[in-house]
């Protein structure tokens, strides 16, 4: 059963415009959210996070949106960039764990 | 400072074999994990290791084990390969405390079971 779940395998906009990368989840247990950025033939990297004490959290053009009665989180990348091109991956862990559960994925492309 | 490091990078195995895959981790780091990705399952959490003792454990089964050194340098083992265990698998290391959400990846050892 697949506790983290992103929905949408590729999203495509164009540079200068709003990127939202959506996940889900179903363990109400979970009680901190990450995304992680991933580049071909590189490990992922920390991108932002959020404790389910919040519902927002910024940085730069990052900011992610937790829902915790929707059991949803979303990332919003304003404005879209070419770099920010990638795979993210939508995370989550309980109680502190370095165990993080994975959603498997959302391909971005941002378009010049 | 350094990354977490990952050796060998690829490698290529048959089925039955078994395997070992090392993982440096950043200095001063005491944690270590390991992760498998696969295109069907994604990232998947193996196992944890912290000050060499194994913290968390993911749903594998047992022909797959790990170790961590005083150093905090780690590694795991795949017995008996099966052709499912093509994957990526990725070592992150962090602090070890309270999660932050920050777990610095390496590269990866690419799998291959023929």
């Amino acid at each position: 059963d697949q506790q983290v779940k992103q929905n949408s395998p590729s999203l495509s906009v164009q540079e200068g415009r709003i990127s939202i990368l959506n996940c889900d989840y179903t363990n109400s247990m979970f009680d901190y959210f990450l995304w992680y950025k991933k580049y071909p033939a590189e490990g992922p990297t920390f991108r932002i996070s959020i404790s389910s004490i919040k519902d927002k959290n910024e940085d730069g053009r990052f900011t992610v949106f937790l829902n915790k009665s929707a059991k949803h989180l979303s990332l919003h990348i304003v404005p879209s960039q070419p770099g920010d091109s990638a795979v993210y991956f939508c995370a989550a862990s309980e109680g502190g764990s370095e165990k993080l559960v994975f959603g498997k994925g959302t391909k971005l492309t941002v378009n010049p | 400072k350094a990354g977490v490091t990952q050796t060998p990078r690829y490698l290529i195995k048959t089925r039955g074999q078994q395997v070992t895959l090392s993982c440096s981790p950043i200095s001063g780091h005491r944690s270590v994990s390991w992760y498998q990705q696969t295109p069907g399952q994604g990232l998947q959490f193996l196992f944890e290791y912290f000050s060499e003792t194994q913290r968390n454990k993911g749903n594998f089964p047992g022909r797959f084990s790990g170790r961590q050194f005083s150093n905090s340098r780690s590694e795991m083992n795949v017995s008996t390969l099966e052709l499912g265990d093509s994957a990526l698998y990725l070592c992150a290391s962090s602090l070890g405390r309270a999660n932050t959400g920050e777990l610095f990846f390496g590269e990866g050892s690419r799998l291959t079971v023929l």
